[in-house]
């Protein structure tokens, strides 16, 4: 079985520009969350999505958003990048959203995303 | 609001020893689930164990064990006999049900041969 899958693995953008980040979660889990790691801020949660409803989301600016598709993919987008958005953007899948003791998030390489 | 705090930036154990890693946090909920997440060089995160809040019991998985200790709300993970593929960086984690999920900010862990 496939594990989570990212695109791209690495990106390079200039401030100003807008970029949109792929998860593929393992097949037939429904759930996917969305973490941004950096060193000043460390392992910070973006969002959370279950049948392609956002079920909770964290405290990041407008900018941050996504979407997930009835295949269970999800995206997401940040508009006028900044530098401080430089990070390595990780996806997570878990069967179903919650947290029953056998709903273990399973996470992916991550994008590592600079902004110039 | 809450918070999880690792007071241990970086750690280091000899191979085949025993280390134990901090974990603090803050909350005024008696609900909610705790983590210890591994990240390894290849940054992928891998959950190491959980530990549901009410029970009582210390969560074990193998050479991994915890010590939750709810009243001083202290949930510490312990490594028995070091493998050199347990170096990496380790993050405690807390989640009330339905909400979001907050990381401490982790701790290095180096294993000497």
């Amino acid at each position: 079985k496939a594990g989570v899958t990212q695109t791209p693995r690495y990106l390079i953008k200039t401030r100003g520009q807008q970029v949109t980040l792929s998860c593929s979660p393992i097949s037939g889990h429904r759930s996917v969350s969305w973490y941004q790691q950096t060193p000043g801020q460390g392992l910070q949660f973006l969002f959370e999505y279950f049948s392609e409803t956002q079920r909770n989301k964290g405290n990041f600016p407008g900018r941050f958003s996504g979407r997930q598709f009835s295949n269970s993919r999800s995206e997401m987008n940040v508009s006028t990048l900044e530098l401080g958005d430089s990070a390595l953007y990780l996806c997570a899948s878990s069967l179903d959203e919650g947290l029953g003791p056998k709903n273990i998030q399973y996470f992916g390489a991550g994008t590592r995303l600079s902004v110039l | 609001a809450q918070t999880v705090t690792q007071s241990q930036p970086e750690m280091s154990v000899q191979e085949a020893e025993t280390v134990t890693l901090s974990c603090t946090y803050d909350t005024s909920e008696s609900d909610y689930y705790l983590f210890w997440y591994k990240q390894p060089p290849s940054r992928q995160m891998i959950l190491v164990i959980r530990q549901e809040a009410y029970k009582q019991q210390n969560a074990t998985e193998n050479r991994f064990s915890v010590n939750f200790q709810k009243a001083a709300k202290s949930f510490s993970l312990k490594i028995s006999d070091s493998q050199l593929g347990d170096a990496a960086m380790y993050f405690c984690a807390y989640r009330r049900r339905d909400d979001k999920i907050i990381f401490g900010k982790g701790t290095r862990l180096h294993i000497l041969p």
